[in-house]
């Protein structure tokens, strides 16, 4: 695709549910990133993953957070027994060259 | 230590005029920078990069300023449009290598026509 494209683009769940959600990077890109934004905020770093391993996992907040690569391409966070704290919007971006990072339309959580 | 940026300001601007918007970043040893624009619901969209190398970079009415003497980095909108409002991110990579960025909270850009 043109970009990086991200699903669902809304998500509401319960308060201990699990959620999983996708990122497509943008086709070649070698590199994802994960961020979230809560509102009105600046973005948080969670997960950078080359390829199919993740280097840099120094910003995920809980053990309840997780993601993985397959096959250099999609990849998957998921929050396990999430909490109200997790709403925020769930940032993806990929890039080919080590800095330039092209965000996704993001995915907004909310727990209830 | 603290990260990019100020508490989420407002600059408000003539359509036509050029705009400042201002960014101070704490860490000496970040190397890269980046500029970003996130309309309401929208994800950022990249504006200009620079490296700690250079101390200017222009692009298509954008031009980024590097003055790491006081480390501070600013963003020049020249003609500024409606299509300009929106929010505004700088980001570092806090040290050579770092992949991860660490943005500010970004400042609001509203043009008034």
């Amino acid at each position: 695709g043109a970009g990086v494209s991200q699903s669902p683009s809304n998500k509401v769940t319960e308060k201990g549910k699990d959620v999983e959600l996708r990122c497509d990077p943008i086709s070649g890109h070698t590199a994802l990133y994960w961020y979230r934004q809560s509102l009105g905020q600046g973005l948080e770093f969670l997960i950078y993953f080359q390829g199919n391993s993740a280097p840099d996992k120094s910003g995920l907040p809980s053990d309840r957070f997780s993601a993985e690569r397959t096959g250099g391409s999609v990849s998957t966070l998921t929050i396990q027994r999430t909490q109200q704290e997790d709403s925020a919007v769930y940032l993806c971006a990929s890039s080919l060259q080590p800095d330039t990072q092209y965000f996704g339309p993001g995915t907004r959580l909310t727990v209830l | 230590g603290e990260s990019v940026g100020l508490h989420l300001p407002t600059l408000s601007v003539q359509e036509g005029d050029n705009s400042i918007i201002n960014c101070a970043y704490s860490n000496s040893a970040s190397d890269y920078f980046i500029w970003y624009k996130q309309e309401s619901g929208k994800g950022p969209q990249f504006i200009i990069d620079i490296r700690s190398n250079m101390d200017k970079r222009q692009g298509q009415r954008v031009t980024v300023l590097l003055n790491k003497t006081v480390k501070h980095l600013s963003l020049q909108i020249a003609a500024t449009q409606p299509g300009d409002s929106a929010v505004y991110f700088c980001a570092e990579n806090m040290r050579p290598g770092r992949r991860a960025l660490t943005f500010g909270s970004g400042t609001r850009l509203q043009v008034q026509p």
